[in-house]
């Protein structure tokens, strides 16, 4: 299976801060990396697919970039509608596999 | 736009089998893998498996040998079957779609766009 590590594993920030998220494959995945967003007790929300795209009614303050192993999420000016799990999925081959999630909490 | 609504028992004893369905309204079936996702508490996600419209399946090595996953076109439902369950099974079960968005050059990538509500499962004696 594709190993998927995310950092930090929880970060502090302020509304308004511009904040990077890492995420890193085992091997070698192209750009099949989708990023996912979850707060607590729903059901995770996709905002990026194939590593860059924004999905369809996501706020354009996300934006996601990399290929191959190293892949970020970044999001520009945080809202207090940001804090948030967010988790990365490699989608490159079954078993699809997440990273352990990052967990964005109000300093 | 396609909603998911998902519903089994919540409640199992361990080595009873797990049984979830979803049901996809606003759209069909067709043309979309639908996947099961499971949470448990406090932890991060696992993909459990998939099936393409047509019935075609793929599953976590992990889970394979107790994995059924099914689908029914005439309701517009797929379901998932997890054997022998123990404690360990306990979690939040989600449904959700995948798409291929075709990114040039051959190139297919899958996400899973919509969701379905989740649905606790404990597996208690």
């Amino acid at each position: 299976d594709i190993q998927m590590t995310q950092s930090p594993s929880s970060l502090s920030a302020s509304v308004g801060d511009r904040v990077t998220i890492t995420c890193r494959a085992s091997q070698s995945i192209s750009t099949y990396l989708n990023w996912y967003q979850q707060k607590p007790g729903k059901a995770p929300k996709l905002l990026i697919y194939a590593a860059s795209s924004l999905q369809s009614g996501v706020p354009s303050r996300f934006s996601g970039s990399g290929s191959g192993t190293d892949f970020t999420l970044t999001i520009s000016s945080l809202q207090p509608e940001d804090f948030a799990t967010y988790y990365c999925q490699q989608s490159y081959i079954t078993p699809y596999t997440f990273g352990q999630g990052t967990k964005l909490e109000i300093k | 736009q396609v909603q998911l609504q998902q519903w089994g028992a919540g409640l199992l004893k361990p080595s009873e089998t797990l049984s979830l369905t979803c049901a996809v309204y606003g759209g069909s079936l067709s043309g979309n893998y639908w996947s099961w996702i499971r949470q448990p508490p406090g932890k991060g996600l696992e993909w459990i498996g998939e099936i393409y419209h047509s019935g075609s399946t793929n599953y976590n090595p992990s889970l394979k040998s107790r994995v059924t996953i099914s689908v029914d076109t005439s309701k517009n439902q797929f379901s998932l079957r997890l054997s022998s369950v123990t404690a360990a099974d306990t979690a939040v079960y989600y449904c959700a779609r995948g798409s291929d968005d075709y990114g040039g050059l051959g190139h297919y990538y899958y996400h899973m766009d919509v969701w379905g509500k989740g649905t606790t499962v404990t597996v208690s004696s």
